[in-house]
């Protein structure tokens, strides 16, 4: 079964940063791009990074760029995204989407989500 | 940026109904555009692809159409599991942008 796992989340004060990691299964991780995508409490989606599937190119909203940075491990089928200069505006659901195919970002596999809650 | 906008932002509709709900681009996107069916507490869940190209496992009363600036997805007899928010994602190279969501609900 295709699955993705999401971790990492939790309380955080303003300013400060976490690591989300994305544990992926049945599917071969390395031959495809991977995104974060985040839901704000009662909000809509708002995608935030990319990255290829070799991990070569990665790419960002200009709503975390500078702020948050996207890896991932093939050896260990893991995304990742680091979450800094944490503000209380970035407290939502941060889920890890599969790219469906090919270079284009439409996500046919998400995971169950990851919650950060940014407060003082 | 390209800009997404759903509407209606909320459709009440009955079991049986055929509902349509539009996504407009602020410009041309040309059928880069994908539409994703969410439920409280859960994860998206892809519907539709390529404006009109169903995913796999979606049933067949989901359907897409339009290109370039407006895109319809329809829902051809509703039923109880199709409540839900929807939300449609333009999809390129430079820009992946989602809609503000449509809520379904019943009547």
């Amino acid at each position: 079964e295709v699955q993705l796992l999401e971790s990492g989340g939790g309380l955080v004060q303003p300013g400060g940063s976490l690591r989300l990691s994305c544990a992926s299964s049945g599917f071969d991780f390395s031959n495809f791009g991977m995104s974060w995508v985040r839901q704000a409490p009662g909000k809509g989606l708002e995608w935030l990074s990319g990255i290829t599937g070799s991990g070569t190119v990665t790419y960002y909203a200009d709503s975390v760029k500078g702020r948050f940075r996207i890896s991932r491990d093939n050896s260990k089928n893991t995304l990742y995204l680091q979450v800094n200069s944490l503000r209380t505006d970035d407290s939502a659901v941060y889920y890890c989407a599969k790219r469906l195919n090919g270079d284009h970002d439409v996500f046919d596999i998400w995971g169950q989500g990851t919650l950060v809650s940014v407060s003082s | 940026d390209i800009q997404m906008t759903q509407s209606p932002s909320t459709l009440s509709a009955s079991v049986g109904d055929r509902v349509s709900i539009t996504c407009r681009a602020s410009q041309s996107i040309s059928s880069w555009l994908a539409w994703y069916q969410q439920k409280p507490g859960k994860a998206p869940k892809l519907l539709i692809y390529k404006a009109s190209s169903l995913q796999s496992g979606v049933p067949s009363r989901f359907s897409g159409s339009g290109s370039g600036t407006e895109f319809t997805l329809t829902i051809s007899s509703l039923q109880p599991d199709d409540f839900a928010t929807y939300y449609c994602q333009h999809y390129n190279s430079d820009s992946r942008t989602f809609g503000q969501g449509t809520k379904l609900e019943i009547k």
